[in-house]
């Protein structure tokens, strides 16, 4: 079965770190571009970035919101996507989504459950 | 890159079917047939319904179509059923992803 199983959320106050974890089975998670979104309570879905595969070069492209704040990794041995946030805001709470990017297309076709983040003092 | 603007809810009857647009301008939603849809159920995580436009994943009821003219997508269900009640969002890639603010569906 293909799935995405995001960890790693919590609360924590402005200002602070987190690192969220995404763990892919089901298909060839090495092959994969991987992207991350998030939804603010009661809001809508905001792009985050995206990592390209290692064979695509394993280049990371971030939304201008959270650029320079947030970093995007991969461990292809343990098939799992990473999300290392820093500098937090209060803007940043949101539930966390991870998604692999369609092979052959520009469009998120599997999802994780997501993991919630809170950013508060 | 601004959000791709969609009306905030719409409705409709069982066996009805509704459109909800997305509006972009000819930098993305023009620019590329790139368009995907997705259904979010409260609670739970989106679902792809269409991509490229007008492509219908594996699974997906063909009751579910999309279309594009010009700046403007659109996603249509016909045969309304109780099932398709949630919000939907549509999203376009123009180097970068960009998403709309969302419709809820509202099933009468």
């Amino acid at each position: 079965e293909v799935q995405l199983v995001e960890s790693g959320g919590g609360l924590v106050k402005p200002g602070g770190s987190l690192r969220l974890s995404c763990a892919a089975s089901g298909f060839t998670f090495s092959n994969a571009w991987m992207s991350w979104v998030r939804q603010a309570p009661g809001k809508g879905l905001e792009w985050v970035g995206r990592i390209k595969s290692k064979t695509d070069g394993g280049t990371t492209d971030y939304a201008a919101p959270v650029k320079g704040r947030f970093t995007i990794s991969r461990d292809d041995s343990k098939n799992t996507l990473y999300l290392q946030m820093n500098s937090l805001k209060t803007e940043d709470t949101a539930v966390y989504y991870c998604t692999t990017v369609a092979n052959w297309g520009w469009h998120f076709d599997i999802w994780g459950q997501g993991t919630m983040v809170t950013v508060s003092s | 890159q601004s959000a791709l603007t969609q009306p905030r809810s719409v409705s409709g009857s069982p066996g009805q079917s509704v459109t909800i647009s997305c509006t972009g301008t000819s930098s993305d939603v023009g620019g590329y047939n790139y368009v995907s849809w997705y259904q979010q159920h409260p609670g739970k995580a989106p679902k792809l319904m269409i991509y490229d436009v007008s492509k219908r994943p594996s699974g997906v009821p063909d009751r579910f179509s999309g279309s594009k003219s010009g700046n403007t997508a659109s996603l249509t269900i016909s045969g309304l059923q109780a099932e398709d009640e949630a919000d939907y969002y549509c999203c376009s890639y123009a180097g970068r992803w960009v998403f709309g603010g969302g419709t809820k569906l509202t099933v009468l």
